[in-house]
């Protein structure tokens, strides 16, 4: 298996344009997960899914994120409009419910 | 709410010497443990996915280690090699939110020298 997949690797865009992250989890993974990695606050949860259902959101910063999961091989976070302090590395990662988790290998947002 | 707490922040050892990473965690209704490792710029590589009943996991030169009545993990790393040099994350379930939602530490940046 290709493991977790995302794109972009690295993004760099200007404040007030919307970004949008893509991931592909492990075949037969029925658990999605979004993180968010910064030097202050560490690794943060924003949401994750189980068969394609948002369960937890609740890390969520604000309206100006929003994920989506359309099917079991897709996954969305989109950030509209995003602001400086949206820079961070996106992580992806994925489970098939025993709990261990398998992380992408991130995207690294830069917004100027 | 689960906190998990690393200890040290940082370690730095010649190579060939043995090491105890530590990891506590404050909710002890879980029933299993995960470590990760994480590369400079690189996503989070699991490294030992330990069950409650299990008590103890290896892999290789690791050995990781899950205490619930006390709250504590430690990662054992035997005869550490210059490639162990990384960050490595504990992370435990939040019970009161679901056992899918990990908590991490801030974990332990690990230097072994050559």
């Amino acid at each position: 298996d290709a493991g977790v997949i995302q794109s972009p690797r690295h993004e760099v865009t200007e404040m007030g344009q919307e970004v949008t992250l893509r991931c592909k989890p492990i075949s037969g993974h029925d658990y999605l997960f979004w993180y968010r990695q910064t030097m202050m606050r560490g690794l943060e949860l924003l949401i994750y899914f189980n068969n394609n259902v948002p369960i937890d959101d609740s890390g969520m910063p604000e309206d100006r994120f929003s994920a989506k999961m359309p099917n079991a091989s897709f996954s969305t976070l989109k950030i509209q409009p995003s602001e400086p302090r949206d820079s961070a590395v996106y992580f992806c990662a994925s489970s098939s419910g025993n709990n261990e988790q398998f992380f992408g290998p991130g995207t690294r947002l830069t917004v100027l | 709410k689960q906190e998990v707490t690393q200890i040290p922040a940082a370690l730095s050892v010649p190579e060939g010497e043995n090491l105890v990473l530590n990891c506590s965690f404050t909710d002890s209704a879980i029933y299993n443990l995960q470590w990760f490792r994480q590369d400079p710029g690189k996503g989070l590589t699991s490294l030992l996915l330990i069950q409650s009943s299990q008590r103890e996991q290896t892999s290789g030169r690791l050995n990781a280690s899950l205490d619930k009545s006390s709250g504590r993990s430690t990662l054992y790393i035997a005869a550490s090699q210059p490639g162990d040099s990384a960050t490595y994350l504990c992370a435990a379930p939040d019970p009161n939110t679901g056992f899918q939602k990990l908590v991490f530490g801030t974990g332990t940046r690990l230097l072994v020298s050559p």
